[in-house]
């Protein structure tokens, strides 16, 4: 058991690009969630999954964000026509069913400019 | 002591104080809470969680105290280390399979 696995740990990208991230949960857990981070603030609830059915997404999940997890296993998070507002940790974590602690991974860092 | 800096709540301590981080809660609801450390340019870890049937819980060298009445959280780290300098967030859980909500974390300044 590796933990939880964020690629890419930190993307540069220019403002109207796509950026796309990759989490690879703990294996056995079903559930995954999608958080976002700025700076000294605390993570903000995206979306999370169960299996492979999107549960719940937030009203901060704009139209330009999509997020899959096709197989119930690795999800990815895709940021379409960047913006310089979007330049945030993007944090992922996974959780057993029947658990009550999220596991995090060590986030994914975007950097608009 | 404590102070309000630009972004965050920071506590400063000698390496051997016992620390108190505070967190207020919004949701009397809540059924769950949770405290994570998080370090620089990390994920956040879990350090000790607490039921709301519980008004304290510990841990190994923490302790978490619930006050239902004024919807307030504490973590108490006894014999504080450099290595446990680091931002303290404090979650809730609303109800069973909702998500965590976060609030905004205190930094913890640890100094030898």
């Amino acid at each position: 058991d590796t933990g939880v696995s964020q690629n890419p740990r930190h993307k540069i990208t220019k403002r109207g690009q796509n950026v796309t991230f990759r989490c690879d949960p703990i294996s056995e857990h079903n559930r995954l969630y999608w958080y976002r981070q700025t700076l000294g603030q605390g993570p903000e609830f995206l979306t999370y999954f169960q299996n492979e059915a999107q549960l719940e997404k937030s009203r901060l999940l704009s139209d330009r964000f999509s997020a899959e997890r096709p197989k119930g296993s690795f999800s990815t998070l895709e940021i379409q026509r960047t913006e310089q507002g979007d330049s945030a940790m993007y944090l992922c974590a996974s959780i057993g069913s029947g658990a009550n602690v999220l596991t995090f991974g060590a986030g994914s860092r975007l950097t608009v400019l | 002591g404590e102070s309000v800096g630009l972004h965050l709540p920071t506590l400063s301590v000698q390496e051997g104080d016992n620390s108190i981080i505070n967190c207020a809660y919004s949701n009397s609801a809540s059924d769950y809470f949770i405290w994570y450390k998080q370090e620089s340019g990390k994920g956040p870890q879990f350090i000790i969680d607490i039921r709301s049937n519980m008004d304290k819980r510990q841990g190994q060298r923490v302790t978490v105290l619930l006050n239902k009445t004024v919807k307030h959280l504490s973590l108490q780290i006894a014999a504080t280390q450099p290595g446990d300098s680091a931002v303290y967030f404090c979650a809730e859980r609303p109800f069973r399979y909702s998500t965590l909500t976060f609030g905004k974390g205190t930094m913890l300044l640890v100094s030898p």
